[in-house]
């Protein structure tokens, strides 16, 4: 299995900060990466796929990079509609894997 | 608008079968080359992807669940479902239904995602 591992595990930010979230994959994946974004008490929702390709409707201050086995899931000004928890998800081979995931508050 | 939704019992006793269903609206589960998959949330821990199935039958499961797994495609009434045998306590979790959006047979990533529901293991 291919083992995601996100770091920090949490952060606390002020609004207007820019932020950035690591996922390392325990193994080469290329680009097949995908973020998700989990508010509180809600369901997970796709923010974007091939490591950069923004899902349809994600605000453009969300950005992805990264390839190989390094990504981030960067946020330009974080927002307070931003608390979440993130997961990065590799889709190179079975199991699909996630990240352990990333909960972002505000300062 | 693709929708999903699960339904399924809230409360099951260790040991028996878990059933669940997930009814797609607003679109078919046999067009196009999606599958669809369960993913579970245990309380205040991560996300676990279970398993996936295309509407041919081809199926994917979790090694780590495989050997308790079966699931299956209703393309007549537009829904699949999960069967988890021999359930306990460590099954407790946010059951979510999902398409898992893919390209030549192969699925990426989960797309829409059902509202999840909440499964118990407890006598």
């Amino acid at each position: 299995d291919i083992h995601m591992t996100q770091s920090p595990s949490s952060l606390s930010a002020s609004v207007g900060d820019r932020v950035t979230i690591t996922c390392r994959a325990s193994q080469g994946i290329s680009n097949f990466l995908a973020w998700y974004q989990q508010k509180p008490g809600k369901v997970p929702e796709l923010l974007i796929y091939a490591a950069s390709t923004l899902q349809s409707g994600v605000p453009s201050r969300f950005s992805g990079g990264g390839s190989g086995a390094d990504f981030t899931l960067s946020i330009s000004s974080l927002q307070p509609e931003d608390v979440a928890t993130y997961y990065c998800q590799q889709y190179d081979s079975a199991p699909w894997t996630f990240g352990q995931g990333t909960k972002v508050e505000i300062k | 608008q693709l929708q999903l939704q699960e339904s399924g019992p809230r409360l099951v006793k260790p040991s028996v079968t878990l059933s669940l269903t997930c009814t797609v609206s607003g679109g078919s589960i046999s067009s196009g080359t999606h599958y669809w998959g369960w993913i579970r949330q245990r309380p205040g821990k991560g996300l676990e992807w279970i398993g996936s199935i295309f509407y041919g039958g081809g199926t994917y499961y979790n090694p780590s669940l495989e050997s308790r797994i079966t699931m299956s495609v209703d393309t007549s009434r537009n829904l699949f479902s999960l069967k988890l045998t021999s359930v306990t306590a460590a099954d407790t979790a946010v059951y979510y239904c999902a398409r898992h959006e893919g390209s030549k047979g192969w699925p990426f990533y989960f797309d829409y995602w059902g509202q999840g529901t909440l499964v118990t293991v407890s006598s």
